[in-house]
């Protein structure tokens, strides 16, 4: 089976713009999860969609959103970007049940200047 | 809230050498508990997790992990490090939520392997 796929691998905005980060879970798994990891604030959730429903949600400002579609795969959005959004975005997926693994994929490294 | 400490920003040992990082957590229910590793420029990998029953929690790669509800802990162990395991760990406590978990992760800890 293939992974986790997280694309771009690497992205570089300016403040103001806005982006949009795509995560391709593993066949068959129907939760995805977004988390970003800077060294600052090391490694934190933003939430989680299954079965395209955000089923749960982490402490982020509105700015940051995201969707899950049909086929599961999901992106995430952040508006109005700020310096401080500059960090390592990482997906995961697992089948959705509360005692299943996460796979993670090798992340989006987004640089705003 | 949950939350989880990791006391030790870097540990370095010896090749071959025992390993323990250590690990506790804030909780007020029963925690799910896990510990993954980071190579550099990839993504996390489940080493292994806590949700109930034996508290000797056997893991990939030669790890294990016990959880002690006395101490609020849940340190994980190898007993021969090998080079290749020089990498970021990172300790996460789960709170139950909507039918999943919401993971709070500690801060990690860089292991450097000497040869």
């Amino acid at each position: 089976k293939a992974g986790v796929t997280q694309t771009p691998r690497y992205l570089i905005k300016t403040r103001g713009q806005q982006v949009t980060l795509s995560c391709s879970p593993i066949s068959g798994h129907r939760s995805v999860s977004w988390y970003q990891q800077t060294p600052g604030q090391g490694l934190q959730f933003l939430f989680e969609y299954f079965s395209e429903t955000q089923r749960n949600k982490g402490n982020f400002p509105g700015r940051f959103s995201g969707r899950q579609f049909s086929n599961s795969r999901s992106e995430m959005n952040v508006s109005t970007l700020e310096l401080g959004d500059s960090a390592l975005y990482l997906c995961a997926s697992s089948s959705g049940q509360v005692n299943e693994k996460l796979f993670f994929g090798s992340g989006t490294q987004l640089s705003v200047l | 809230a949950q939350s989880v400490t990791q006391p030790d920003i870097h540990i370095t040992v010896s090749e071959g050498a025992s390993l323990e990082l250590r690990c506790n957590y804030s909780y007020g229910a029963t925690p799910y508990l896990f510990w993954y590793v980071q190579s550099p420029g990839q993504g996390l990998q489940l080493l292994l997790k806590y949700f109930s029953g034996d508290t000797l929690v056997q893991g990939i790669k030669g790890f294990e992990a016990e959880f002690k509800r006395s101490q609020s802990s849940f340190n994980l162990r190898k007993p021969s490090v090998h080079w290749s395991d020089a990498a970021e760990y990172f300790c996460a406590v789960g709170a139950a939520s909507g039918g999943s978990y919401i993971p709070t992760f500690g801060r990690g800890t860089s292991l450097i392997v000497h040869p």
